[in-house]
């Protein structure tokens, strides 16, 4: 069936240096994208969003990326802190209020 | 406030038990949603309640019984749960119209003997 995945399932970061998180979608008339971030103990907490009318939008330290062509979106987080480890997931809007979520990339920052 | 708050933090209970988890948000959303999330696994969905009526259910077993007794306060009653109902169970909320964004409580780490 369609739905949203991510490339990795970890990933681990020098501190300081950049991350990127990637995620492959299929549903191709999903128009809403979203980044969550899940610490250990604790609910997701919403990072990012964009919409499908957008390639790009910036918030604090953190980039995501939207590729329609080839149905790839992406999170960037700049200098990574150690605070960044966590998991993360990309999820898309399939309408009716339903959020279809990602296996999700666990982040792992080294001091 | 951008709070979800979810109460027990942790509960424990045995499969003939009857128990509650209760879910409260202050920003006057009028969408809340039940997920269930298994470790090392992404949240399901599970309930949706627009406008304080059950709009979506994610086809989950009659032992899980959601409420909604106003705008602010969600509920899932539980009974006679099985040992693989143990799990997270995360509360969030949204607004109807706009945007998609879902805010998420810390969530009720159940375990079901």
């Amino acid at each position: 069936g369609e739905s949203v995945g991510l490339h990795l399932p970890t990933l681990s970061v020098q501190e300081g240096d950049n991350s990127i998180i990637n995620c492959a979608y299929s549903n191709s008339a999903s128009d809403y994208f979203i980044w969550y971030k899940q610490e250990s103990g604790k609910g997701p907490q919403f990072i990012i969003d964009i919409r499908s009318n957008m390639d790009k939008r910036q918030g604090q330290r953190v980039t995501v990326l939207l590729n329609k062509t080839v149905k790839h979106l992406s999170l960037q987080i700049a200098a990574t802190q150690p605070g960044d480890s966590a998991v993360y997931f990309c999820a898309e809007n399939k309408g009716d209020y339903k959020l279809s979520f990602g296996a999700g990339t666990t982040v792992t920052v080294r001091a | 406030d951008t709070e979800v708050t979810q109460t027990p933090k942790h509960l424990v209970m045995g499969m003939t038990n009857k128990k509650s988890l209760k879910c409260e948000q202050h920003m006057g959303h009028r969408a809340m949603y039940w997920y269930k999330q298994k470790a090392k696994k992404p949240p399901e969905l599970m309930f949706v309640y627009s406008y304080e009526k059950l709009s979506i259910n994610e086809s989950v077993p009659s032992r899980f019984s959601p409420e909604c007794p106003n705008s602010s306060l969600l509920n899932l009653h539980l009974h006679a749960l099985q040992p693989e109902d143990s799990a997270l169970y995360l509360c969030a909320s949204s607004q109807v119209t706009g945007g998609y964004e879902q805010y998420f409580g810390p969530g009720t780490r159940l375990t079901v003997t």
